[in-house]
């Protein structure tokens, strides 16, 4: 079964500073996908990032970027030049493809993250 | 464009009264669906996911139906509502690869 596992609670960065989310998982799965989603106090969840396994090339969306480390089955998100509107929760979340494909995401234990000014 | 809708926003209910919630979606055509609570300042806990019409999986036991009466329909209710069905419901639908799941607005239900 695929497990994800956010191990930082809680975190908080200046505005203008960077910082990382660390995010593990496990699947037995040759190709999966990977995201980061954000959940701001509307709670409102939005896609930050995604990362297909079978590409080497880490993602990258504006000032989110990931380092995708595939045998260490690690996926951290980096924010950069933080914001005041980056303050939210943040999911990182695994998913399978192939013929067992059925489309769920399988989400970790969240990180909240406070951008402070 | 796709959107997604769920209503009601915000509802309170009465211990063993019935619940039903309805998410929406439009722009897309055989979606795959799914049901989500989370409690305060938690994780996402997957309910239910559908592939298609009338398709209802069940992730955990719990005192929840869905179910799917149309393509783009999914609809989340309950018979008698307990203490513990208090939460934040989300909706989401995707398509297969790349698995990316978009959310409505939520749900906000107090059940007092």
């Amino acid at each position: 079964a695929q497990t994800v596992t956010q191990s930082q609670p809680e975190m908080s960065v200046q505005e203008a500073e960077t910082v990382t989310l660390s995010c593990t998982y496990d699947t037995s799965e040759s190709n999966y996908y990977l995201f980061w989603y954000k959940q701001p106090p509307s709670r409102q969840m939005i896609l930050v990032i995604r990362q297909e396994a079978y590409k080497q090339q880490n993602a990258t969306e504006n000032r989110f970027s990931v380092n995708f480390q595939k045998a260490a089955k690690s996926f951290s998100l980096k924010i950069s030049d933080s914001q005041l509107g980056d303050t939210a929760m943040y999911f990182c979340a695994s998913s399978r493809v192939g013929s067992s494909n059925t489309g769920k995401l399988i989400f970790g234990q969240g990180t909240t993250l406070q951008v402070k000014p | 464009s796709q959107t997604i809708h769920q209503w009601p926003a915000t509802l309170v209910q009465p211990v063993g009264s019935p619940l039903s919630l309805e998410c929406t979606v439009e722009g897309t055509s055989n979606p795959n669906l799914y049901w989500y609570r989370q409690a305060a300042g938690r994780g996402l806990q997957l309910l239910f996911y559908s592939v298609g019409i009338g398709q209802i999986s069940s992730e955990v036991p719990q005192n929840l139906s869905a179910s799917r009466p149309q393509d783009r329909q999914f609809i989340l209710s309950s018979k008698k509502l307990l203490l513990s069905d208090s939460g934040f419901y989300l909706c989401a639908w995707s398509v297969l690869a790349p698995n990316e799941q978009f959310f409505g607005p939520g749900t906000r239900l107090t059940v007092l």
